[in-house]
């Protein structure tokens, strides 16, 4: 069965810290995104990659950078948190080219910045 | 740029009745993706049913049906039958199907399912 993974569940960090949120995907899927979801304003994109090395920001990429080194594996990075990233982060994953397929999620990682 | 408009943020619905959840888009494109998840308390987000937007059949799974009014560029959600199970938040999703792949979500709309 498809799987993407994310390292933590919840995560608690202090401001100014640099923060990382892991996500493997086991589907060989060439595209990967990490989405911020805060109530009232839905799954905001933050940056998204297309292939190894390549990346693309979102709509809020302020504040965010990524990494992706291996196909599989696509890291969002905080270089220095903030309590405004208090937030769930969902991680996802599609097939592409290829034949459209869904995005599949990871469960979340709830990040607390104090 | 598209964008994905839900307009009710909280619905509720008593038990074994029937309920529709709304979403618009804008997008001048003419082949896209249409997406429905649901996100129960376990924040897992769970594909409900996709529509491809050159298929002018409306998608079906089980008691969950859309309305895809292309011209209109709206895609709502009817829920047959509810059940508790069903509370949830709902996301309706567009996905373009060449170039980049940018996936954009509505705000939600949280559902209640009244016993």
């Amino acid at each position: 069965d498809v799987k993407v993974t994310q390292s933590s569940r919840y995560l608690v960090k202090r401001t100014g810290e640099k923060v990382f949120l892991e996500c493997v995907q086991d589907m060989d899927h060439e595209n990967m995104f990490w989405y911020r979801q805060d109530p009232g304003l839905g799954l905001r994109l933050i940056y998204f990659s297309y292939d190894v090395k390549m990346k693309e920001k979102g709509d809020i990429p302020e504040g965010y950078s990524v990494s992706r080194e291996k196909k599989e594996r696509f890291s969002l990075i905080l270089e220095s948190a903030s309590t405004n990233q208090t937030s769930m982060y969902l991680c996802a994953s599609t097939m592409f080219p290829g034949p459209p397929s869904h995005p599949h999620f990871g469960n979340g990682t709830r990040l607390t910045v104090t | 740029a598209q964008t994905v408009t839900q307009s009710q943020p909280e619905m509720s619905v008593q038990e074994a009745e029937t309920v529709t959840l709304s979403c618009t888009y804008d997008t001048s494109e003419s082949d896209y993706y249409l997406f429905w998840y649901k996100q129960p308390p376990s924040r897992q987000m769970i594909l409900v049913i996709r529509q491809e937007a050159y298929k002018q059949q409306n998608a079906t799974e089980n008691r969950f049906s859309v309305n895809f009014q292309k011209a209109a560029k709206s895609f709502s959600l009817k829920i047959s039958d509810s059940q508790l199970g069903d509370a949830a938040m709902y996301f309706c999703a567009y996905r373009r199907t060449v170039t980049d792949d940018k996936i954009i979500f509505g705000k939600g709309t949280r559902l209640h399912i009244l016993p």
